[in-house]
């Protein structure tokens, strides 16, 4: 079956080190998305792509940054951990069917800054 | 600004009540509005969504009202479960955005026994 997986599911870094998520797809979908859920603010939005090769930034990008080489993947890199960094990260793909724009999303990765 | 205002933060019903969940949003040119349950330790899943031709979809249990004039919008649940106790969001996109979608702040739902 098709499925979206994140790796890690869980990691703990310190400030300043550089922390890389995977996410990666089976569906063969076209878009890929990366948000982050804290309290309060629901998903927010930090990059996302619409096929190889393109990026583009979400609402809350600043101190991220993602590469598409192939449809399969879209990893998400923090350049210099900070602790406001800390959340849940998910990853979702989609594909612009007709009639239908859901979005399926992995399971998650906490990631902590200590 | 795109966003979209969704309220309560939280809701407590009793078994067999009914749940309702609100959502505003800004952007007229939004044309699709799911609602997303997630239940603790998972990602978020699409439950039932609408566009803006018609003013209510039913699945089941689960009803989504849509007032375009208003740019409102609701989730209803009838009969309200325990198994219905999660986080659900609404969201709100744009199809000349290409599936991006702008989620609310999203409402914690416990359904007591």
């Amino acid at each position: 079956d098709a499925e979206i997986t994140q790796s890690p599911r869980h990691k703990i870094t310190e400030t300043g080190r550089q922390v890389t998520l995977a996410c990666h797809q089976t569906w063969n979908h076209n878009n890929m998305f990366w948000y982050r859920q804290d309290l309060g603010h629901g998903l927010r939005l930090i990059h996302y792509s619409y096929g190889v090769q393109d990026t583009n930034k979400g609402e809350v990008s600043d101190g991220y940054s993602v590469s598409r080489s192939n449809t399969e993947d879209l990893p998400l890199t923090l350049e210099s951990a900070a602790s406001s960094q800390t959340s849940v990260y998910f990853c979702a793909s989609s594909d612009r069917l007709y009639g239908t724009d859901t979005q399926y999303f992995g399971p998650g990765t906490r990631l902590t800054v200590l | 600004q795109q966003q979209v205002k969704q309220s309560p933060q939280s809701l407590i019903v009793q078994k067999g009540g009914i749940s309702i969940i609100n959502c505003a949003y800004e952007n007229t040119a939004f044309d699709y509005f799911p609602w997303y349950q997630q239940f603790p330790g998972k990602g978020p899943a699409l439950l039932i969504a609408i566009r803006p031709d018609v003013s209510e979809k039913k699945e089941g249990r689960f009803t989504i009202s849509f007032n375009k004039s208003a740019k409102q919008f609701s989730l209803h649940i009838m009969d309200s479960q325990p198994g219905d106790s999660a986080t659900y969001f609404c969201a709100a996109g744009d199809r000349n955005q290409g599936g991006k979608l702008i989620f609310g702040q999203g409402t914690e739902l416990s359904v007591k026994p």
